[in-house]
């Protein structure tokens, strides 16, 4: 099983629906993070986590909220999905302490129509 | 704010070359990542240095903190090499380039 699972792996959702996106992890990791990805944008910070009880506006979390059910679980909800909401979306982890690294889900391949 | 630039964007080589790709950062930071993004779109991390030099099989990361400057290298490429690579930075936060797209011919 991988370490960081995202569900769904493909959606197609029309405009104004409401869409979860579901992140776990079997890390152990105390720090949880969405990011986009644009074709010529890179990765962006949507939302970071780095406990339960924290909660972090990234740098693009208009339109977006998440819940940190437990450590091991990130949810990304978009609450009406718009047509530039259209993305890559990965789940990524690290460690609290330490020199640590990221590790990735597969990625959720939205679209919105 | 920090400024992440890599260069090339995109590179084609012949297999067997020796690829290097660059990430230059403009402030100070506590460590770099090199990632490497699969065609399928997955991420997985290569590397992650605050000073000096890396070596991972065929994979050697390298820092310059003075200069603010990492060089990632893959040394006898194969088309399997064929990814975005991509240089992230961390200060307060993580930033992220834009990645360099890498294809080996065979």
């Amino acid at each position: 099983d991988a370490d960081v699972t995202q569900t769904p792996r493909n959606r197609i959702t029309k405009t104004g629906k409401r869409i979860m996106l579901e992140c776990s992890q079997t890390k152990g990791h105390d720090r949880m993070y969405w990011y986009r990805q644009d074709p010529g944008l890179g990765l962006r910070l949507i939302y970071y986590s780095f406990d339960v009880k924290d909660i972090n506006k990234g740098e693009i979390s208009d339109g977006y909220s998440v819940s940190r059910q437990a450590q091991a679980k990130f949810s990304l909800s978009l609450e009406s999905a718009i047509p530039n909401q259209t993305a890559l979306y990965f789940c990524a982890t690290s460690a609290r302490t330490g020199f640590y690294g990221y590790t990735f889900g597969s990625g959720t391949r939205l679209t919105v129509v | 704010k920090n400024e992440v630039e890599q260069s090339p964007q995109n590179l084609t080589a012949q297999e067997g070359e020796f690829i290097t790709i660059n990430c230059s950062y403009s402030v100070g930071i506590s460590a770099l990542h090199w990632l490497q993004q699969h065609p399928g779109g997955g991420i997985v991390s290569l590397f992650m240095l605050s000073s000096g030099k890396k070596k991972h099989g065929r994979l050697i990361a390298t820092i310059n903190i003075q200069e603010k400057h990492s060089s990632l290298h893959i040394t006898a490429s194969h088309p399997r090499d064929s990814a975005v690579y991509i240089c992230a930075v961390r200060d307060d936060k993580i930033i992220f380039g834009k990645g360099t797209r890498l294809h080996i011919l065979p």
